[in-house]
């Protein structure tokens, strides 16, 4: 199975700032990529598709890229609403595996 | 508005058995593949299974291969998993969820997950 490495496992930054999460799949994947934000006690929500296409009602702050098998979320200007975990997730074959989550704080 | 409500989850022993259900509504359920993944509390999130539109085919995580059953009945738009077997390693939070349009495996709506709690 492909595996997914996210990192780092979590990071604090302060309000306004750039913050950049990195996801590695073991094998290609096309951009079968996909971002998630699981906010505490909540399921979590789509935010990124097809590596960079940001999916209806995120905020524009949130971008995806790719360059072969990495891929990387920026967050633009860091907002207190979007402390949470995030996930990468794979979807172009069966198992959709997912990163091990990357928690983001506000200092 | 996609809907997705989960039910069934309890406190179970080892050993026991369980069914989750799943109901939906919003969208056209029998043209849509559907999944459970699960979530072990303050952990990662990992896929259970899967089941087509019509229930011919269905698919399984290693981890719950020949425990768990995927089911659906297109009729009363519901989903649902058999449990058996149950393990202390099967504690989690199960989310069912639909999936976009254009990508069959990748989760674009979800419940708000129902809490099985596998303990002595």
């Amino acid at each position: 199975d492909i595996q997914m490495t996210q990192s780092p496992s979590s990071l604090s930054a302060s309000v306004g700032d750039r913050v950049t999460i990195s996801c590695r799949a073991s094998q290609g994947i096309s951009n079968s990529l996909a971002w998630f934000q699981q906010k505490p006690g909540k399921a979590p929500k789509l935010l990124i598709f097809a590596a960079s296409n940001l999916h209806s009602g995120v905020p524009s702050r949130f971008s995806g890229s790719e360059s072969g098998t990495d891929f990387t979320l920026t967050i633009s200007s860091l907002q207190p609403e979007d402390v949470a975990t995030y996930y990468c997730q794979k979807y172009n074959t069966v198992p959709p595996t997912f990163g091990q989550g990357t928690k983001v704080e506000v200092k | 508005e996609v809907q997705l409500v989960e039910s069934g989850g309890v406190v179970v022993q080892p050993g026991g058995s369980l069914r989750l259900s799943c109901a939906a509504s919003g969208f056209t359920f029998d043209d849509y593949i559907m999944h459970w993944f699960r979530q072990p509390p303050g952990k990662g999130l990992e896929w259970v299974s899967l089941i087509t539109w019509d229930g011919g085919s269905t698919y399984y995580a290693d981890s719950v291969r020949g425990r768990f059953t995927i089911s659906r009945d297109n009729s009363k738009n519901s989903l649902y998993l058999q449990m058996n077997s149950l393990t202390t390693e099967d504690t989690a939070f199960y989310y069912c969820t639909k999936p976009a349009h254009y990508a069959d495996y990748l989760p674009e709506s979800w419940g708000q997950g129902t809490l099985v709690t596998v303990s002595s």
